[in-house]
This record gives structure tokens, C-alpha cells and sequence, in this order.
């Protein structure tokens, strides 16, 4: 089965500063990677994804991530952020085959400092 | 296009008491999901069905969970009777398909439960 861990758990950052937020996971398969985004009392919403091909994948609000197959990782970055990119972040993770089921991570939580 | 709709937005209850949960998909999309988000946790995937069949209820505790979706569109999940590690959020998503791991999922608000 597969499985998502994010790294941190808070990243504080001040605005208009660059930002990573970690996510390895792990699978015996290929997987399809994604970003979902929650902003305070919404449901989530779709940042990016990885399909296949160019392993960077560029989203909405200017977030991208890169997919790096030898270190099972799929980092989030964000060259400069912004009062309302404050929100909690989610990687998850799904398969090509077998059981396809979408599994997330904990979360990171990212607060934008002025 | 309207989104994924859920009620009620927040519901107190006792334990051992029972409770609904209603959930509205986007027009024409076959697949719905319902997620528990634990405080802390990401979303972990309770049941999946696809039109009015279900594909994947591993993880349903189905003791006091269960879910159904007549007609292949709203669904109410229920749990009877609740315990105090229900308290979560329950979200409900849905996808055009379903049918392949890359559909991305799109998610209503949820409704935030607390069990006393």
C-alpha cells in the first residue's frame, strides 16, 4: 500500500519569502502525486498534480512542485508568498494499478508572517 | 458549476446518540467519495462509490458507520451510535469517473462533528 509522509508539520515564513514544503512517499508501484490545498473552514482544493512526463509541475497561486523519482519525493515551492497563501497543505498519493485509493498525508501548516 | 454541497455544516452531539450526514455531488459526476479528517491528520478515505455501487469500504467502521447513495447521486453517510473518537471532520468529494488513480477529487466543505 502507499503511503505519504510530510515532513514538517509547521512552516512559518515571512511574506514575500520563498517556501518549500516536504513530501516523500512511498509505493511499489507508480504513482500519480498531488497537492491539495485547505484554506480555514473550506473543503480542499487542487493545487497541482503529476501525471507523467516533466517531473515539474506547475499549479495555481504560483506554487510548482518537482517529482523526483530516486528520492520518492514531490517538494512544493513557492518563490514568494503571500498573506493569503496561509492555509494547511496536503500531499497525497494514488496508484496506476492495483487498489486506487487517494492517501494523504498529515498535512503541513503554513503561516504567513508580515 | 456548482460545487460539492454538504449539511449540515457543524453538529454537536452526545455519545451514543446517532447523526446524518448529507452529501450533494457535482452535476453528472460518478464517483463520491466520503473522507474522516481527524484533527491533525490528512483525510482518510471512509468509502468510495461509483453511481450507486460501492467500490472500496475498507476502511468503514461498520459497527456504527454506514453510507449509502440511492440513485447514484446524494449520499448521507450515518453513524450509530457515535463515540467520542468520531469527533472529526467527514468531507465529501466526488470525480467525473472515478475510474483511474489521476481524476483529481473535488471536495465539499465538511461538516464538523463533536461528540460529548
Amino acid at each position: 500500500a502507499q503511503s505519504v509522509t510530510q515532513l514538517d508539520s509547521q512552516v512559518p515564513v515571512f511574506e514575500e519569502a520563498p517556501v518549500e514544503l516536504r513530501c516523500n512517499y512511498s509505493s511499489s508501484v507508480s504513482v500519480y502525486l498531488f497537492w491539495y490545498v485547505q484554506y480555514p473552514n473550506q473543503g480542499l482544493q487542487l493545487l497541482l498534480k503529476y501525471l507523467s512526463g516533466s517531473t515539474l509541475v506547475k499549479g495555481i497561486n504560483g506554487f510548482e512542485a518537482e517529482f523526483n523519482k530516486s528520492q520518492t519525493s514531490f517538494h512544493l515551492r513557492k518563490p514568494s508568498v503571500h498573506i493569503s497563501d496561509t492555509a494547511e497543505y496536503f500531499c497525497a498519493v494514488n496508484t496506476l494499478q492495483g487498489a486506487q485509493k487517494l492517501v494523504f498525508g498529515q498535512g503541513t501548516r503554513l503561516t504567513i508572517n508580515p | 458549476e456548482a460545487g460539492v454541497a454538504q449539511s449540515p455544516r457543524y453538529k454537536i452531539i452526545e455519545k451514543r446518540q446517532s447523526v446524518a450526514f448529507w452529501c450533494n455531488p457535482i452535476s453528472g459526476h460518478a464517483t463520491l467519495y466520503w473522507y474522516q479528517q481527524i484533527l491533525g491528520q490528512g483525510p482518510k478515505l471512509l468509502i468510495q462509490f461509483q453511481n450507486n455501487g460501492v467500490v472500496d469500504d475498507s476502511q468503514l467502521p461498520k459497527d456504527r458507520f454506514s453510507a449509502e447513495r440511492l440513485k447514484g447521486v446524494d449520499s448521507t453517510l450515518k453513524i450509530q451510535p457515535a463515540k467520542l473518537e468520531d469527533s472529526a471532520v467527514y468531507l465529501c468529494a466526488s470525480s467525473p469517473r472515478g475510474s483511474g488513480g489521476w481524476e483529481t477529487q473535488y471536495f465539499g466543505p465538511g461538516t464538523r462533528l463533536l461528540v460529548l
